[in-house]
């Protein structure tokens, strides 16, 4: 079975600074997509960014980027320069090919002016 | 883009009654989804759908039924509602047919309450 782990329930960014939303998951299967995810206070779920695990360069968005370490199994979302509009909810998610996407519990981001 | 759209952002409803959620998409996406999230619970997935008249049921079906008459809408129903069903509820619809790489595009939500 697959397991999203996202160990930080809330964190502190200022405002202009880059951030990392730590993401650790576990499957056994050597095919798999990795997914984030933003749902501000309003709660719609936005797709923010993709990685594959044959994927051989981390995939970038924008200020979003996803640090893929397939060996530690790890996910890190990092948001460059961010902005007030970032304080959010965000989701590490995880799917092997079947119809079930596992979501993590989330972490919190605050952006401080 | 991808526009998933919920019938209603809030609704307020009584113990006993029929709800109907409603979910239209409007890029010919095969997948559909409903979900519900609850805090400390995360997204749970209720139902599924790859197709017109096809579903499947997801980790909490109980107490929920859904319908899938055209391919762009997906309807969640709570037969008859109980106030433990209280929750945020959120429909996704997605492209591919149970590939990795499928990315699931959500509605704004319904937060639902059972009075």
């Amino acid at each position: 079975a697959q397991k999203i782990t996202q160990t930080q329930p809330g964190m502190f960014v200022q405002e202009k600074e880059a951030v990392t939303l730590d993401c650790t998951y576990d499957t056994s299967d050597p095919s798999y997509g990795l997914f984030w995810y933003k749902q501000p206070s309003s709660g719609e779920m936005i797709f923010l960014i993709y990685q594959g695990s044959y994927d051989q360069q981390n995939a970038t968005e924008g200020r979003y980027s996803l640090n893929f370490q397939k060996a530690r199994k790890s996910a890190n979302l990092v948001i460059s320069a961010s902005q007030l509009g970032d304080s959010a909810m965000y989701f590490c998610a995880i799917n092997t090919g079947g119809f079930k996407t596992i979501f993590g519990a989330g972490t919190r981001l605050f952006v401080k002016a | 883009d991808v526009k998933v759209t919920q019938s209603s952002r809030y609704l307020v409803k009584r113990t006993g009654e029929k709800v109907f959620l409603e979910c239209v998409q409007d890029m010919d996406h095969e997948n559909m989804f409903w979900y519900r999230q609850d805090p400390g619970l995360g997204l749970r997935l209720i139902y599924f759908s790859y197709d017109v008249k096809m579903k499947e049921k997801g980790d909490i079906p109980e107490g929920y039924s859904v319908s899938r008459e055209k391919k762009e809408r997906f309807s969640l129903i709570l037969e008859s509602a109980s106030t433990n069903q209280t929750s945020m509820y959120l429909c996704a619809s997605s492209l591919r047919t149970l590939s990795s790489t499928d990315t699931q595009y959500f509605g704004p939500g319904t937060r639902l309450t059972v009075l």
